[in-house]
C-alpha cells in the first residue's frame, strides 16, 4: 500500500464549477497534512496546509482532513482555466520526512 | 529573500559516470530535502539533511549520496549512473521545524544516455 495515494486523473471540470481532489494515507500517525499545486515544468509550491480535523478555507480553496477516515481533501470554487496544474498531496509521516502522491492533474475547461 | 537556488539547471551524462547536484537553501533555513521527480513514480523522497546531519532517508540506494556544509547548502551525488537515473531532482528548503512547509527550487532536469 502507498503511503500517499491519488487518483492521477485527468480530473476535467467547466471553468466556474467546483473541483474536488481526494487523498489518502496510511500512516495513522501523520500530523501534517499539504496541498502543492504544480505547473509543468515547474516546481511545487504550496497552497494550503491543514493540521486539525475539519475544514479550512483560503479564498477559493478549502482543504478538508478527517484522521479517521485517514483522507484529506481539496475543493477549488469558481475553477479558473488558471488553475489547471498536477495538485500533489503530501503528508507529513514523521517530523523530517514528507511523503508526496503521485498528483491529480487538473484541466479547467473554458 | 531570495528563493531556492539549484544548479546546474540541465545536465546530460552518460552510464557509469557520476553527477553531483547543489542547492542553496533560502537563507535562514536549515533543513534540506531531496526528491526525484519522474512521470510514473511522482515524487520520491531521497533524503533530508538538518544542520549537517542527515535527519531522514528515502528507499534509494546507496548510489544516491548527500552532505550539507555549515552555511546549509547541500550537495547531492549520483555515482555510477544508470539509465533509470533520468529524473527532475529537486530540493526543499524549509526551517526545519515539524510541520513546516516547504520552499522548492527549480529544480535539476538529469538525462542519462
Amino acid at each position: 500500500q502507498k503511503e500517499v495515494e491519488q487518483n492521477s486523473g485527468p480530473l476535467s471540470v467547466p471553468e466556474g464549477a467546483i473541483a474536488s481532489l481526494n487523498c489518502t494515507y496510511s500512516d495513522r500517525g501523520s500530523q501534517s497534512f499539504f496541498w502543492y499545486r504544480q505547473y509543468s515544468g515547474k516546481s511545487p509550491e504550496l497552497i494550503m496546509s491543514i493540521y486539525s480535523n475539519g475544514d479550512k478555507e483560503d479564498g477559493r480553496f478549502t482543504a478538508q482532513l478527517n484522521k479517521a477516515s485517514q483522507y484529506v481533501s481539496l475543493l477549488i470554487r469558481d475553477s479558473q482555466p488558471s488553475d489547471s496544474a498536477t495538485y500533489l498531496c503530501a503528508v507529513n509521516i514523521n517530523s523530517q520526512k514528507v511523503t508526496f502522491g503521485t498528483g491529480t492533474k487538473l484541466q479547467v475547461i473554458p | 529573500k531570495a528563493g531556492v537556488t539549484q544548479t546546474p539547471r540541465y545536465l546530460i551524462k552518460t552510464r557509469g559516470q557520476q553527477v553531483t547536484l547543489s542547492c542553496s537553501p533560502i537563507s535562514g533555513h536549515r533543513s534540506v530535502s531531496w526528491y526525484q521527480q519522474t512521470p510514473g513514480q511522482g515524487l520520491q523522497f531521497l533524503f533530508e539533511y538538518f544542520s549537517e546531519t542527515q535527519r531522514n532517508k528515502g528507499n534509494f540506494p546507496g548510489r544516491f549520496s548527500g552532505r550539507q556544509f555549515s552555511n546549509s547548502r547541500s550537495e547531492m551525488n549520483v555515482s555510477t549512473l544508470e539509465l533509470g537515473d533520468s529524473a527532475l531532482y529537486l530540493c526543499a528548503s524549509s526551517s526545519g521545524q515539524s510541520n513546516e512547509k516547504l520552499f522548492f527550487g527549480s529544480g535539476t532536469q538529469l538525462s542519462v544516455l
